[in-house]
């Protein structure tokens, strides 16, 4: 079945330092892949995504590009904001069966430091 | 344009007992997606409706059956609650008919406490 791995958080970092979630998957067809980003007592918010190998996913200074080589999608950020603290989710969605469901990581928490 | 919204934001609920969440998909999608995440946790597929049907079905127990009714809400009905069933309930809607990769929305949850 599908899956996705993510780094262990929580990932502490000063204001303006630059940031790398790595995230893996196996999926069996060609799926979309998602980050999504949760903030304290909210539900997830799509950030960014890529539906095909090399698409280059990229919203609010953050980017990730589809590896099918390596099976990757890490998310980057140049320069990060106290703002950016939450909990960051990659994912996947194939359409196997006819329907588009997600498959999450466990996540990565993200604290940005002044 | 209205957001995925959820109702109730909080339940407390005992063993034993029944629950039902509701959820109103974003204007304009067909398809309502639910999902369970244990705190500290990455969501997990409950199931997914699309034209009043179960199309998709996580590995979850019986207990979990849902409802999409014709206006495209949905409910999440869960029997027996164990304490394991303590989580944060994500409702999820999207267009399924049309573009081959439709992303999720998904409604703030609703947080179901089980003593």
């Amino acid at each position: 079945g599908n899956s996705v791995t993510q780094m262990e958080g929580p990932v502490t970092l000063s204001e303006e330092a630059f940031l790398t979630i790595n995230c893996t998957y196996t999926a069996t067809g060609y799926p979309s892949l998602f980050w999504y980003v949760q903030y304290p007592g909210e539900g997830l918010q799509l950030l960014l995504k890529a539906t095909k190998a090399d698409d280059k996913g990229s919203n609010k200074g953050f980017e990730a590009t589809y590896r099918k080589e390596t099976t990757s999608f890490h998310l980057e950020k140049g320069s990060v904001q106290v703002s950016d603290s939450a909990v960051y989710f990659c994912a996947l969605s194939d359409r196997t069966g006819g329907g588009n469901k997600l498959t999450f990581g466990t996540g990565t928490q993200l604290k940005v430091e002044l | 344009d209205a957001g995925v919204t959820q109702s109730p934001t909080h339940l407390i609920k005992t063993r034993g007992q029944q629950v039902t969440l509701r959820c109103s998909p974003k204007s304009g999608h067909d398809t309502v997606s639910w999902y369970q995440q244990a705190l500290g946790q990455g969501p997990q597929f409950i199931f997914q409706y699309y034209e009043e049907e179960e199309r998709q079905r996580g590995n979850f127990p019986d207990r979990f059956s849902g409802h999409q009714f014709p206006n495209y809400s949905s409910e999440l009905n869960v029997n027996a609650l164990l304490l394991g069933d303590s989580a944060l309930y994500l409702c999820a809607s999207s267009f399924l008919a049309g573009a081959r990769h439709n992303e999720q929305f998904f409604g703030p949850g609703t947080r179901l406490t089980v003593l």
